[in-house]
């Protein structure tokens, strides 16, 4: 019940083309739901986030739409530029919780 | 701000051997993180601090052990080091407001490589 699971682990998508990353969860009392963005040789960065009680929050290129009944959400990148080429991890979070459970990353590579 | 600083970088370690490694955070954050990341398995945690004086095992524990030395550091320490301790390890820190939810910053990693 504590997992997050990620798919696809690896993703390779042209410059221009829309990348898709999905994420599923089994514990319905998470209510926080970041996706956290890793270039090689550095640590993980947030990228956006959401809570549930929306079903989707943009922030410039980035997307995250969620879907509760399903218990899944998405990452979407429109545009996708060879400088999104990173590595991609969802996560979950219960409020009273100090505790993110992690999905086990996406690499995404964007193509020229 | 220079937000979570990691020591070192890079280290190798023969086997048997032990080692420190170093955290600390200027952002005033109640709660600290060890992370370790290997290919293809996310992120795992190793120990957690929620607040200032208080430790809890996470998800692989074992042949590690922790200090939260005051509010601003969180130290990980290898006292017999294994090859499959070879890792990148991760420092991360993060607010807690209440229950709700906050960002988690990270150090930049140590590379450690266990021959």
């Amino acid at each position: 019940q504590q997992q997050v699971k990620q798919s696809p682990q690896s993703l390779i998508v042209q410059k221009g083309g829309i990348s898709i990353i999905n994420c599923a969860y089994e514990n319905t009392a998470f209510d926080y739901f970041p996706w956290y963005q890793q270039f090689p040789g550095k640590g993980p960065a947030l990228l956006i986030a959401i809570r549930p009680d929306v079903s989707e929050k943009k922030e410039g290129r980035f997307t995250i739409s969620f879907n509760k009944s399903a218990k899944q959400f998405s990452l979407h990148i429109m545009d996708s530029q060879p400088g999104d080429s990173a590595t991609y991890f969802c996560a979950a979070s219960k409020g009273s919780n100090y505790q993110l459970i992690w999905g086990a990353g996406t690499k995404l590579i964007i193509k020229p | 701000n220079a937000g979570v600083t990691q020591t070192p970088k890079f280290q190798v370690l023969k086997t048997g051997q032990s080692m420190t490694l170093q955290c600390a955070q200027d952002m005033n954050h109640n709660s600290m993180y060890w992370y370790r990341q290997d290919p293809g398995m996310g992120l795992r945690l190793i120990y957690y601090s929620a607040s200032e004086g208080t430790t809890d095992k996470g998800e692989v524990p074992n042949g590690y052990n922790v200090s939260r030395l005051n509010k601003r550091e969180f130290s990980l320490r290898l006292e017999s080091a294994a090859p499959s301790q070879t890792s990148v390890y991760f420092c991360a820190s993060r607010a807690y407001l209440g229950g709700a939810n906050t960002e988690a910053f990270f150090g930049q990693g140590t590379r450690l490589t266990v021959v």
